[in-house]
């Protein structure tokens, strides 16, 4: 158990689908980021939310979507997805966003775009 | 370019040998951290590294941080199959924002 759950673990969607990544975290954090992680690339960080307030958006295309209701629930809505966003998708959330704190990361979501 | 090179990629090795990855950068860290990541599972925290020079032991592992926190290392004594995974180095990107970047990893396999 790492205090981080995501669901679902894995999902396979048409290009045309809509679906939403979620991920819940269970301590007590204030910061929640989502992650890419292709193979035999680094991880590549997507959004980040600080207090509910979205703090970075790194150059992610619309077709992703992001969602935090509160500190402790985050959502990835994806639509209109190509093939190569086929990747694990990470949760992590800190007690804060700031220096040196060390991510707790979910078990991520296996996405793959047909 | 990759602000942090990994290197090797990949290392496969028996049971009982002994190994060294290593993480290196052009820029300086504040500081720098080493995750496990096991197959069908999230980045896990084993370390982080703060000082220049510094070095830290966590069982079989030894983690070192180069004197000009540029570089680090993680030495695996007596490797065993449950260190079997994917070993990723981060840091707060030398940009700012607060942003932890990673390098992309060396995938460790231990044969029994």
């Amino acid at each position: 158990e790492t205090g981080v759950t995501q669901t679902p673990r894995h999902l396979v969607m048409g290009m045309t689908n809509k679906k939403s990544l979620k991920c819940e975290q269970h301590l007590g954090h204030n910061a929640m980021y989502w992650y890419k992680q292709s193979a035999k690339k680094p991880l590549e960080l997507m959004f980040v939310y600080n207090f509910k307030e979205q703090t970075e958006n790194n150059s992610v295309p619309s077709r992703f979507s992001p969602e935090c209701p509160n500190s402790s629930h985050l959502f990835l809505h994806l639509h209109t997805l190509q093939p190569e966003d086929s990747a694990l998708y990470l949760c992590a959330s800190t007690p804060m966003e700031g220096v040196g704190s060390p991510l707790h990361f979910g078990n991520g979501t296996r996405l793959t775009v047909t | 370019t990759q602000l942090l090179e990994q290197s090797p990629q990949f290392l496969s090795i028996q049971e009982g040998e002994n190994l060294t990855v290593y993480c290196n950068s052009s820029s300086v860290f504040s500081s720098l951290q080493w995750y496990r990541q096991e197959p069908g599972e999230g980045p896990v925290l084993l370390v982080t590294v703060v000082t220049g020079g510094e070095v830290k032991k966590l069982k079989r592992l030894t983690f070192q941080f180069g004197d000009a926190r540029k570089d680090s290392s993680l030495h695996i004594t007596a490797a065993q199959p449950g260190d079997t995974g994917l070993y990723l180095c981060a840091g707060e990107s030398p940009t700012g924002g607060f942003k932890t970047i990673f390098g992309a990893g060396t995938r460790l396999f231990v044969k029994a």
